[in-house]
């Protein structure tokens, strides 16, 4: 069963503009990640944020966490074409399973 | 580094035929991971290993088999391919416990069953 749930399930957007997923899950967590999928590759790490921190920031990259509403953002900022992908959260479900979600596909168009 | 790679990249097989699936990574990883995607859902675990000579089962374990005899390499196999396996497999490392630490994700490999 999938723990983490994105929405929207899809998001277009025009380049420059900023791009904004959300992540929600169900049972308490340790941390919880985001990663990016572009068409027919693999998955790349791009933020892991604890349970005991409200935000963090990587590069044009912004995720925030609120446990109390068992929730998750990423905001991608000045969007570029290369943003387009579909972006996953993922929790741990135990110390080794890592629970995805069906992803957001992002599409910036030019 | 290669990081982590996967062999082949796509296949097709008839239902009832084998496989085997090779994952190698070049990091030195303790921990691997086999993953299936499908359409409109997330990765799902099939089995994992936490090191050389160990392997444990996932959330989707069943028509799947694993092994994990050099620390470089997890092998996925499907014993008597069915139609329901038809998917795209990444295999996963990381040097830590892999829910507290970033996941290296391979290509994928897109198999499938007619």
């Amino acid at each position: 069963s999938q723990q983490g749930e994105e929405d929207p399930q899809a998001l277009s957007i025009q380049e420059g503009e900023n791009a904004t997923m959300n992540c929600s899950y169900k049972t308490s967590i340790n941390n919880l990640q985001w990663y990016r999928q572009n068409s027919g590759r693999g998955l790349v790490h791009l933020i892991l944020i604890r349970s005991n921190e409200r935000e963090k920031h990587s590069g044009r990259l912004r995720v925030t966490l609120d446990t109390s509403k068992k929730s998750s953002s990423l905001l991608i900022t000045a969007s570029r074409a290369a943003d387009t992908a579909s972006y996953f959260c993922a929790t741990d479900a135990n110390d080794y399973k890592l629970s995805f979600g069906a992803g957001t596909t992002v599409t910036v168009r030019a | 580094n290669a990081g982590v790679t996967q062999t082949p990249k796509f296949r097709v097989l008839k239902t009832g035929q084998s496989m085997t699936l090779l994952c190698a990574q070049d990091m030195n990883h303790e921990y691997m991971y086999w993953y299936r995607q499908d359409p409109g859902m997330g990765l799902r675990l099939i089995h994992y290993s936490v090191g050389e000579g160990t392997t444990a089962k996932g959330e989707v374990p069943d028509g799947y088999n694993v092994s994990r005899l050099k620390k470089q390499n997890f092998l996925l196999g499907l014993e008597s391919a069915a139609p329901s396996q038809t998917s795209v497999y990444f295999c996963a490392s990381s040097l830590r416990r892999g829910a507290r630490d970033t996941q290296y994700f391979g290509p994928g490999t897109r198999l499938t069953v007619l």
